[in-house]
C-alpha cells in the first residue's frame, strides 16, 4: 500500500520569504502523479501543483516549485515571495496513473499548517 | 456546474439517526470520489464511482456507509445509524480525462455527530 509522509506539522514564514514544504512517500510502482493540494479555511482542495514520475524535470507553477527525487521518493515545495494569501493546510498527496483512465483515488499524508507573518 | 456542488454545508445529527450527504459534480465528469477528513488529518478514501457504478468501495469504514449515483452525475452518501466517530468533513470530487485526470474538490459537508 501506498504511504504519504508530511513530517512537518506546522512551518512559518514571512511575508516576501521563501519556504519549504517536506513529504515523502512510499510506493512499488514506477508511473504514478504526485500533487500538493491547499486546503483554506473554506475546507475546498485547490490544486496547487502535479507532477507526474517519468518526467525528470521538475514542475514550476508562478511561485510554487517542487523538488522531485524519485529515487528518494521525495516531493517537497517551495514557495518563494510568500504571502498573506499563501496561509493554509498544505497537503501532499499521491495517485496511482491508471493507464489513461479517469480512475486514480489519492492518498494524502497528514498535512503541513502554514502561517505567513506580515 | 462551474464546480463540485456538496450540500449540506453543515449538518448536526443525533447519534443513532440516518443522514444523506449530496455531491453535484463538474458537468461531464465521468468520475467521482468521497472523501473523509477527520480533524487535523488528510482526506481518506472512501468510495469511487465511474459512471453509475461504484467502481472501487474499499475505503467504506462499514456496512452503515452506502453511496450511490443512479443517473451517472449527483452522488449521495448514506450514512446510517450515526455514531459520533462519524464527525468529521465529508469530501466530494470528480474528475475525466479530459481533465487531464486532475481531481477537482467541492468544499465538503462538516457533519457533526451529538
Amino acid at each position: 500500500a501506498q504511504t504519504v509522509t508530511q513530517s512537518q506539522p506546522e512551518m512559518s514564514v514571512q511575508e516576501a520569504e521563501t519556504v519549504t514544504l517536506s513529504c515523502t512517500y512510499d510506493t512499488s510502482e514506477s508511473d504514478y502523479y504526485l500533487f500538493w493540494y491547499k486546503q483554506p479555511p473554506s475546507r475546498q482542495m485547490i490544486l496547487v501543483i502535479r507532477q507526474e514520475a517519468y518526467k525528470q524535470q521538475n514542475a514550476t507553477e508562478n511561485r510554487f516549485s517542487v523538488n522531485f527525487q524519485k529515487a528518494a521518493k521525495s516531493f517537497s515545495l517551495k514557495i518563494s515571495d510568500s504571502q498573506l494569501g499563501d496561509a493554509a493546510m498544505y497537503f501532499c498527496a499521491y495517485r496511482l496513473n491508471a493507464g489513461g483512465t479517469s480512475y486514480g483515488k489519492l492518498t494524502f499524508g497528514q498535512g503541513t499548517i502554514l502561517t505567513v507573518h506580515p | 456546474g462551474a464546480g463540485v456542488s456538496q450540500t449540506p454545508s453543515n449538518k448536526v445529527t443525533e447519534k443513532g439517526k440516518y443522514v444523506e450527504l449530496r455531491c453535484d459534480p463538474i458537468s461531464g465528469h465521468t468520475a467521482l470520489y468521497w472523501y473523509r477528513q477527520s480533524l487535523g488529518q488528510g482526506p481518506e478514501f472512501l468510495i469511487y464511482f465511474q459512471g453509475t457504478g461504484a467502481a472501487d468501495d474499499s475505503g467504506l469504514p462499514n456496512d452503515r456507509f452506502f453511496a450511490v449515483r443512479p443517473e451517472g452525475s449527483v452522488s449521495t452518501l448514506k450514512i446510517q445509524r450515526t455514531e459520533r466517530g462519524d464527525s468529521a468533513v465529508y469530501l466530494c470530487a470528480s474528475s475525466s480525462t479530459d481533465s487531464g485526470n486532475t481531481i477537482y474538490f467541492g468544499e465538503g459537508s462538516w457533519l457533526t455527530v451529538v
